[in-house]
């Protein structure tokens, strides 16, 4: 059964603060890693699909990088922002014919 | 214009019933999926269909059955309904290739009775 662990489980920051959280994965038999951005009471929308060692990714304020060797990706967000507030998901895929295994998130808050 | 759609939204039965929730994806995607968000808010994958054929088939209770009568559509069934069916199900669409996101559907609650 593969693992995907996502940390920190809840994090709270204050508008203007830059954050990061961690997505862990099994470092052998690598095929992609996606991640999602989850608002409550919508459903997931995809940030990043990440298939390269070292592979960055950028969407405005948010990024990801990639290290399947050591099978971990960080997502970053610079200057959060109360419409950050959402939980975050990764997804790790060991083969084309495998389905996504899902983290549990990071529920990320950021007060005004 | 809705990428992915699910209908119902909200769906209450009682149990023993046998209901069907329908998916719908008009980006022309090869592949289609069903997820179920348990009592943990956990995403788990219950099915994928590619072309018509289901290539995933986690190990879901087969009072689960999932219908494709196109490419575009990708339907559940779930017969005899329990307490434990009650959440929320997700469909999902991707293209087959290695670098393309899932785009997800709405999500249907179902609560059973």
């Amino acid at each position: 059964i593969l693992n995907v662990e996502q940390s920190p489980q809840s994090l709270h920051v204050q508008e203007g603060d830059s954050t990061n959280f961690t997505c862990s994965f099994p470092s052998s038999n690598f095929y992609a890693l996606h991640w999602y951005r989850w608002e409550t009471a919508k459903s997931p929308e995809a940030l990043f699909v990440m298939t390269l060692n070292g592979d960055e990714k950028k969407k405005g304020r948010i990024s990801a990088t990639l290290n399947t060797k050591e099978g971990y990706s960080y997502l970053y967000i610079k200057g959060s922002q109360p419409e950050d507030s959402a939980t975050y998901l990764c997804a790790f895929r060991n083969s084309g014919n495998t389905p996504l295994v899902f983290g549990k998130g990071t529920r990320l808050s950021v007060i005004a | 214009d809705t990428a992915v759609s699910q209908t119902p939204k909200y769906l209450v039965t009682q149990m023993g019933n046998d209901k069907s929730i329908k998916c719908e994806q008009n980006l022309g995607h090869d592949t289609m999926y069903w997820y179920k968000q348990d009592s943990k808010k956990f995403l788990k994958i219950m099915f994928s269909y590619n072309n018509k054929e289901l290539i995933i088939n986690e190990t879901v209770p087969n009072r689960f059955s999932p219908k494709s009568p196109d490419k575009a559509h990708l339907n559940l069934h779930i017969n005899s309904l329990e307490l434990g069916d009650s959440a929320v199900y997700f469909c999902a669409s991707s293209p087959i290739e290695q670098g393309n996101e899932q785009y997800f559907g709405p999500g249907t609650r179902l609560t059973v009775t």
